[in-house]
């Protein structure tokens, strides 16, 4: 059986870096094709793609976000961690890992062909001082 | 950045039919796939590739595209149905900020 699961702090202080990290259980991290995603949710609004890491550590990121966000993995731990630097309000929501499906097709291996195909449950995080 | 538009909400009674739409610049030279998020839930993916259904979802889902709008329809719909729907797609007009894009979703109701 296939899950993720969220955690971190449900409170942060402005100006605070956040970790959240997400733990993975019924596939390998290290697996071809393999992804897992960073996608946050502000309360009562769309969905935000964050970042992303790949099988092979590749990684892309929100461009919007880029140079606040950094994402790592660890494949023996089966984790991945995102690490957001000097949050503020407009930071606060639920934030999910999702798994990336469907990335390596027909031969190929491109972000285009992706999807989210498993979700964890997501952790809110309030940002406040 | 790219930009979708979504209606924001629809309305269906129990057993009829609703589709709801995408619309992108460039988006039938795109991938969609389609969410279901009930409230309080997490999302569901429930159409991949324009128009393939994962395993587990019932088949009333179905995806389409025509031209630069994507469709999602529900085909005698139920009241479990009721939801907020996301569809995504990989944005690379930018080479250099490619990204992953969602809508900003429309909420449908059953009733």
């Amino acid at each position: 059986q296939i899950t993720l699961k969220e955690s971190g702090p449900t409170l942060v202080k402005p100006t605070q870096t956040l970790t959240l990290t997400c733990t993975v259980s019924g596939f390998s991290l290290s697996t071809t094709s393999v992804g897992v995603a960073w996608i946050r949710q502000p309360p009562g609004k769309a969905l935000e793609w964050l970042a992303f890491i790949l099988w092979h550590d590749d990684q892309r990121y929100n461009p919007f976000l880029r140079n606040r966000i950094t994402i790592t993995k660890d494949t023996s731990k089966s984790q991945v961690v995102l690490r957001m630097t000097n949050v503020d309000q407009a930071d606060t929501g639920t934030y999910y890992c999702a798994r990336i499906g469907g990335y390596c097709a027909g031969g190929s291996c491109y972000p285009s062909k992706a999807y989210f195909d498993r979700w964890g449950q997501g952790t809110l995080v309030t940002v406040s001082s | 950045s790219y930009e979708f538009t979504q209606s924001p909400s629809v309305s269906v009674s129990p057993g009829q039919t609703v589709s709801i739409t995408c619309s992108g610049h460039r988006l039938g030279n795109l991938l969609v796939s389609w969410y279901q998020q009930k409230p309080g839930q997490s999302p569901v993916l429930v159409i991949y590739r324009n128009d393939e259904r994962p395993s587990g979802i019932p088949e009333r889902f179905s995806g389409s595209k025509s031209g630069d709008t994507a469709a999602l329809t529900i085909s005698g719909a139920q009241p479990m149905d009721d939801a907020d729907y996301y569809c995504q797609t990989w944005d690379s007009t930018s080479a250099t900020s490619p990204t992953f894009v969602f809508a900003t979703g429309t909420r449908v109701t059953v009733l």
